[in-house]
């Protein structure tokens, strides 16, 4: 059973606009959420991350929304831009120091020029 | 954060074969982890590698299939061992310091084919 959801697999966003990939999680034990991008070829690389404390961070371009009653996170990207092309995971865990991320399966975003 | 390199990036293995991956970190870091990711599939934790004992396995991961070494705090080998077409994944390993909470970082993977 999935404990973490991204329900689109792909994404096509115009170069300028807004990306917004969505995330889904089951287990109410989780408190603090990440967000990796992955390049072809490459590692995944930490992106943003929000604690359950808190219903928005921001980074930039980057903006992650927490909703704890729908269990559901969010990820913007405002402007899009063609670098931003790559698959994006959503990742959570529970407990303070918790080094277990369960990981949903990812969503490939594609910005077209 | 820390530089993390992996050997080999990729290979291709004969079923019945055992591959070792090898992965290396810049600096010394508190733990260290093995991933798996199958064709279309998310990151799944196979074990913690713990420096100087024996490595946490994930259920659904046995020692004998995936044995693992940690012999000091920026080197870590997993091997993949008698190796089937279903171990085809990219396999990665990652790391994450205790002053940072929960982020770990991951090395550029291994892509491995059974034939």
């Amino acid at each position: 059973d999935q404990q973490v959801k991204q329900n689109s697999p792909s994404l096509s966003v115009q170069e300028g606009r807004i990306s917004i990939l969505n995330c889904d999680y089951t287990n109410s034990m989780f408190d603090y959420f990440l967000w990796y991008k992955k390049y072809p070829a490459e590692g995944p690389t930490f992106l943003i991350s929000i604690s359950s404390i808190k219903d928005k961070n921001e980074d930039g371009r980057f903006t992650v929304f927490l909703n704890k009653s729908a269990k559901h996170l969010s990820l913007h990207i405002v402007p899009s831009q063609p670098g931003d092309s790559a698959v994006y995971f959503c990742a959570a865990s529970a407990g303070a120091g918790s080094y277990q991320l369960t990981f949903g399966k990812g969503t490939k975003l594609s910005v077209i020029p | 954060s820390a530089v993390i390199s992996q050997k080999p990036s990729r290979d291709i293995c004969q079923r019945g074969t055992s591959l070792t991956i090898q992965c290396q970190v810049d600096s010394q870091v508190t733990m260290m982890f093995w991933y798996r990711q199958q064709p279309g599939q998310s990151l799944t934790l196979i074990a913690t590698a713990n420096q100087g004992s024996e490595a946490t396995y994930e259920s659904g991961f046995v020692i004998d299939k995936f044995p693992i070494s940690r012999p000091n705090l920026t080197f870590s080998t997993l091997t993949v061992s008698n190796m089937s077409p279903e171990d085809s994944s990219i396999y990665l390993c990652s790391v994450q310091d205790r002053g940072i909470y929960n982020e770990q970082f991951f090395g550029p993977g291994t892509r491995l084919t059974v034939l």
